[in-house]
């Protein structure tokens, strides 16, 4: 079975930095896309942008770029989202999910809260 | 960008009915290159189409998809309990692949 999970909440204070994970299995994890998607509280969808494993190619949604870093560790089947300086509006749940066009299967999610 | 507008915002029905809903692109999306997506409160969304009108492995012949160009519509023909829900298209014709903004589909 196909499977991507992530990491847990976190809850942190503007300006710390945070990295989050999405472990795949189930399939080769070097031979498929992964994408970030932001979903801010009551909100819609958001695609930030997405990885190859197999050589780290990055592709950012311009309204990401900048703001967030994309990595993979093909090594340990992981992909990553971080940021260096959070601020509140980061707060929202992020998803990773497989593919690099349509997404499927989708990760449980990883809800961060940035707050004082 | 590609701008995914979806109609209506909310679509009340009742189970056993047809549900027709609509996204609209700001530009040609090539190749029908358009997937659909349900979210249920507090879960991941899940994919129910792809290419406009393929259906994903173990969605149900209920759920359809249409379209081309800068129009798409999901179809539901007959509303089960379960599929109340939202749901959300995507285009992945252009860099960025955006989304719109959801249809909740709501029990009248």
């Amino acid at each position: 079975e196909v499977q991507l999970v992530q990491s847990g909440a976190e809850v942190k204070k503007p300006g710390e930095s945070l990295k989050i994970s999405c472990k795949g299995s189930g399939y080769s994890f070097t031979d498929y896309w992964i994408g970030w998607v932001r979903q801010m509280p009551g909100k819609g969808l958001e695609w930030m942008g997405i990885i190859y494993p197999g050589d780290s190619d990055a592709r950012y949604s311009p309204s990401f770029q900048g703001q967030v870093t994309i990595s993979a560790d093909k090594s340990i089947g992981t992909a990553y989202l971080q940021w260096s300086s959070l601020k509140a509006s980061d707060t929202a749940m992020y998803y990773c999910a497989k593919g690099g066009s349509w997404f499927d299967p989708w990760g449980q999610g990883t809800l961060v809260t940035v707050s004082s | 960008e590609i701008v995914l507008t979806q109609s209506p915002g909310t679509l009340s029905l009742s189970p056993g009915e047809r549900a027709t809903l609509s996204c609209r692109a700001s530009q040609s999306v090539s190749s029908s290159y358009l997937a659909w997506y349900q979210q249920k409160p507090g879960q991941a969304p899940r994919l129910l189409i792809y290419g406009a009108s393929s259906r994903a492995t173990g969605i149900p012949d209920r759920f359809s998809g249409s379209g081309s160009g800068t129009d798409f519509t999901l179809t539901i023909s007959r509303l089960e309990p379960e599929d109340f829900a939202v749901y959300s298209c995507q285009q992945y014709g252009r860099s960025p692949y955006t989304f719109g903004q959801g249809t909740k589909l709501e029990i009248k």
